[in-house]
């Protein structure tokens, strides 16, 4: 059975980076188009960013614009978030989710992986 | 495109029903997910196209509706079904917007 693998959480000051990833156990990435989704403490789900194929586009949340960016690595079939000027209200869990292009849901998700933005 | 859930917390004794209701503040056709998280755990597709479920998942579990309401039914709870519930309209923007959750106890 497949599943999703994020990494590279931790514990940041205000204004850091982190560069999370997420790699898949027993199936590709390259079919997929890839989400990161957050989960603020006790919170809900908040759409990060969501990146084609291809990687060649993506889109971001208006709250981290500017600051978060999404690459595709395909040959080692990872896809990261790297995040920058990190603040407070980005603290959160951290998942990965896949799906097909088109109109799908997110049809698998990661643990995640916790990020603090703590002074 | 809003997703607002009720109730925020249902609370119900084993075997019995519960019904979780989820509302889009503009018709988003049937492309309304349902997902289970636990906690500790990442969400879990359990329902899609409103009322297609993930194979799984048991039989108790139910999606129905279009438009703009929904209704996700666990027929019959089992104590493992303990868990927040998000519904997630994917009929717009990229991938969707959720709602908010409802944490589902058991009596």
């Amino acid at each position: 059975e497949g599943q999703l693998l994020e990494s590279g959480g931790g514990l940041v000051q205000p204004g850091g980076s982190l560069r999370l990833s997420c790699a898949a156990s027993g199936f590709s990435l390259r079919d997929y188009v890839m989400t990161w989704v957050r989960q603020a403490p006790g919170k809900g789900l908040e759409w990060v960013s969501i990146t084609s194929i291809s990687g060649d586009t993506t889109d971001y949340a208006n709250s981290v614009k500017g600051r978060f960016s999404v690459s595709r690595d395909k040959a080692k079939d990872t896809v990261y978030l790297q995040m920058n000027s990190l603040r407070d209200e980005d603290t959160a869990m951290y998942y990965c989710a896949i799906k097909v292009p088109g109109t799908y849901p997110l049809v698998d998700w990661g643990q995640g992986t916790l990020v603090t933005v703590s002074s | 495109i809003v997703m607002t859930q009720s109730p925020v917390t249902l609370s119900v004794s084993p075997g019995e029903r519960a019904t979780l209701s989820c509302r889009a503040s503009q018709s988003v056709s049937t492309n309304l997910a349902w997902y289970q998280q636990k906690p500790g755990q990442g969400p879990r597709l359990l329902i899609f196209g409103a009322s297609s479920r993930v194979t799984a998942f048991p039989a108790r579990f139910s999606g129905s509706g279009s438009g703009t309401e929904f209704t996700l039914t666990i027929s019959s709870l089992q104590s493992e079904d303990s868990a927040v519930y998000y519904c997630q309209q994917y009929d717009s923007g990229p991938p969707g917007t959720f709602g908010q959750g409802t944490k589902v106890e058991i009596k």
